[in-house]
């Protein structure tokens, strides 16, 4: 079964700091999404990166994907309350589905 | 583009009742996935459907079924409501490329929030 862990669960940090996300496996990925999901709504797709060793930059987001693509990360700088949210990684692995991770929720006060 | 739409947004049963619930995918997305949410086991996989055929299934009890009709519509049901039934029921649908196989990028709705009494 294919799993994906992710660290920390909960983050509460004040405006302007940085933070990673962390999203590990012991199985490889074909490919794997970042979502950011608000209260009361579905998840929102980020971005995808599928080929390991990969950084891909969204404003002051910077995801980056592991060499073996076993795992991933996100790097906020300069975190503002807009950021704050559920984030989850999503691997495609062996099947066509998708498999999420257990969820980062990032608190980001003003 | 309108975006994936779900409805309804909110429902109250009680338990033993059976539900259902619809999606309406993005224009031109021919896979539709249904994801239950819940605190304490997070975004679990429950089916996808293509093409009117259930191509993936999670791991949830017989109760939980769904269909998709030939516009991409999808419903789901779920019939003997129990007290942990209870989550938001997310529904996602995705573009297909050529040869069937989903390019895995989901676009969410914003789910229906279920409670079971």
């Amino acid at each position: 079964t294919q799993l994906l862990e992710q660290s920390p669960q909960f983050l509460s940090i004040q405006e302007g700091e940085n933070l990673t996300v962390y999203c590990n496996s012991s199985s490889v990925f074909s490919s794997l999404q970042w979502y950011r999901q608000e209260p009361g709504e579905g998840p929102v797709l980020l971005v995808t990166v599928v080929t390991g060793g990969e950084v891909k930059k969204l404003k002051r987001l910077t995801f980056q994907f592991g060499d073996a693509r076993k795992d991933s990360s996100l790097h906020i700088t300069a975190a503002q309350p807009g950021d704050t949210g559920l984030y989850l990684c999503a691997g495609a692995g062996n099947t066509d589905k998708l498999i999420f991770g257990t969820g980062t929720r990032l608190q980001v006060f003003p | 583009k309108a975006g994936v739409t779900q409805t309804p947004r909110y429902l109250i049963k009680t338990r033993g009742q059976q539900v259902t619930l619809s999606c309406s995918p993005i224009s031109g997305h021919r896979s539709v996935s249904w994801y239950q949410q819940t605190p304490g086991q997070g975004l679990q996989f429950l089916f996808e459907y293509f093409s009117e055929t259930q191509r993936n299934k999670g791991n949830f009890p017989g109760r939980f079924s769904g269909r998709q009709f030939s516009n991409s519509r999808s419903e789901m049901n779920v019939s003997t409501l129990e007290l942990g039934d209870s989550a938001l029921y997310l529904c996602a649908s995705s573009l297909v490329l050529a040869g069937g196989s989903s390019y895995n990028e989901q676009f969410f709705g914003p789910g229906t929030r279920l409670t079971v009494l």
